[in-house]
């Protein structure tokens, strides 16, 4: 297992620009979980899957993200009309649900950077 | 919203113990304490959990107080690369939404 994999590694776009991010978790996870982190600040919680079914969406994920999982295994973070406050560090975190040790795995991450 | 307080820096010599403290005064009884770290440019990792025992990995340990009121990490033989942002996070069993909720950790730097 080769853990929990996020293309691109980088995206450079333009302001109004749409943005797609692939996350490609660990086979047998059911949970993936999507964060946003700012220079200087913790992760932040965007939203998280169980299986294909989209279970909580944060304050954060506004009109212009959207998040799908459709077989239940990788999962798109899209956002469209991008602003300059979108750039981030976006990270894709995975893991197998319905333990008492949970763990979430994360993956490398997607900088992207807004003109 | 975070539960934790954590030093916002912290130094350690090159192959000493490093201690890393949380304060969790609010924790139910029910959650854990997890701690992960995020080198410059990657993802976090996980390091280790606890509910009241002490625990120990190939990695740290972690201390638990008799109260569960705080903990310590602890990196025995620090290395540079151990220099990273150490998160320490309460939450709750498995039974429902187990997001992890971050704050801003505790950036550790190992000194030659």
């Amino acid at each position: 297992d080769t853990g929990v994999s996020q293309n691109p590694r980088h995206k450079i776009t333009k302001r109004g620009q749409n943005v797609t991010f692939r996350c490609d978790p660990i086979s047998e996870h059911n949970r993936l979980y999507w964060y946003r982190q700012t220079l200087g600040q913790g992760p932040e919680f965007l939203t998280y899957f169980q299986n294909e079914a989209q279970l909580e969406k944060s304050r954060l994920l506004s009109d212009r993200f959207s998040a799908e999982r459709p077989k239940g295994s990788f999962s798109t973070l899209e956002i469209q009309r991008t602003e300059q406050g979108d750039s981030a560090m976006y990270l894709c975190a995975s893991s197998l649900g319905g333990q008492i040790n949970e763990k979430l795995l994360f993956g490398s991450g997607t900088q992207l950077s807004v003109l | 919203d975070a539960k934790t307080t954590q030093p916002t820096s912290m130094d350690c010599a090159e192959g000493r113990a490093a201690n890393l403290p949380c304060n969790h005064s609010t924790i139910s009884g029910n959650e854990y304490v997890y701690w992960y770290r995020q080198i410059h440019s990657q993802g976090p990792q996980y390091i280790i959990h606890g509910l009241k025992n002490n625990e120990t990995n190939e990695m740290a340990s972690l201390i638990i107080t008799e109260d569960r009121k705080s903990s310590t990490l602890i990196l025995p033989h620090a290395t540079l690369r151990d220099t990273a942002v150490y998160y320490c996070i309460v939450r709750p069993p498995n039974f429902g939404n187990e997001k992890l909720t971050f704050g801003t950790g505790t950036r550790l730097t190992i000194i030659p």
